[in-house]
């Protein structure tokens, strides 16, 4: 069945140094979804990616869309404390509209 | 201020006995989701709905059951079949897709779950 990889499934950072997340589909996507869940707390929409190559920027975090439409990436720049937390990928779920389809996620951990 | 509220923020279980966890939104969203979460697990979808009185099973939707009588209220019931219900639960709602495309979710703060 439709599944998502999310690798690593852990990393630890010292504050300031950059991170970055994966995610390999195992279908062709119309768009993907990344979401940051605070230790804690629920999970929170950053962006949606749609078109084919697409980069998209949102201060220190750059996200991509892989050019086959197969794979995304989140990478944080200069990382803060601020940062911690659970970084989720979710794709849309086979034929059924609306639903997503989550990646385990990246637990991220920063040292001060 | 527009939000999903989830209710219990903490729940106890005793062997044997049915819960019902709460989720009301006031965002006008047409589509509503009851997932699962398991550390290392991440979200796994028990029940969605996509307008009222209709509803369909997600991945792991043994042991549970939901209604949707109004548009703002999707509850969750964790029956006795589910031998283990320990885990984080949170409701989500959404916009249906528009141009095709999925929309965002937006979650409540979530209930946990605990066997007693």
């Amino acid at each position: 069945g439709q599944q998502v990889m999310q690798i690593p499934q852990y990393q630890h950072v010292q504050e300031g140094e950059d991170f970055t997340t994966y995610c390999n589909s195992s279908t062709t996507l119309s768009n993907i979804q990344w979401y940051k869940q605070r230790p804690g707390g629920h999970p929170v929409f950053l962006i949606q990616l749609v078109k084919s190559g697409e980069v998209k920027k949102q201060k220190r975090l750059t996200f991509q869309f892989g050019e086959a439409k197969k794979n995304s990436s989140l990478h944080i720049t200069a990382t803060q404390t601020t940062d911690v937390g659970t970084y989720f990928c979710a794709e849309p779920y086979g034929g059924s509209q609306g639903n997503l389809i989550f990646g385990k996620g990246t637990k991220l951990s920063v040292k001060p | 201020d527009g939000g999903i509220t989830q209710s219990p923020k903490y729940l106890f279980r005793k062997e044997g006995q049915n819960v019902t966890l709460s989720c009301e939104q006031n965002l006008n969203h047409d589509a509503m989701y009851w997932y699962r979460q398991d550390p290392g697990q991440g979200l796994r979808l028990i029940y969605y709905s996509q307008i009222v009185n209709d509803f369909q099973k997600g991945d792991i939707a043994e042991g549970y059951s939901v209604s949707r009588e109004k548009k703002e209220s999707f509850p969750l019931t964790v029956t006795s079949a589910q031998k283990n219900p320990t885990a984080f639960y949170l409701c989500a709602s959404s916009s249906n897709p528009d141009r095709g495309l999925t929309e965002p979710q937006h979650f409540g703060d979530g209930t946990r779950l605990s066997i007693l």
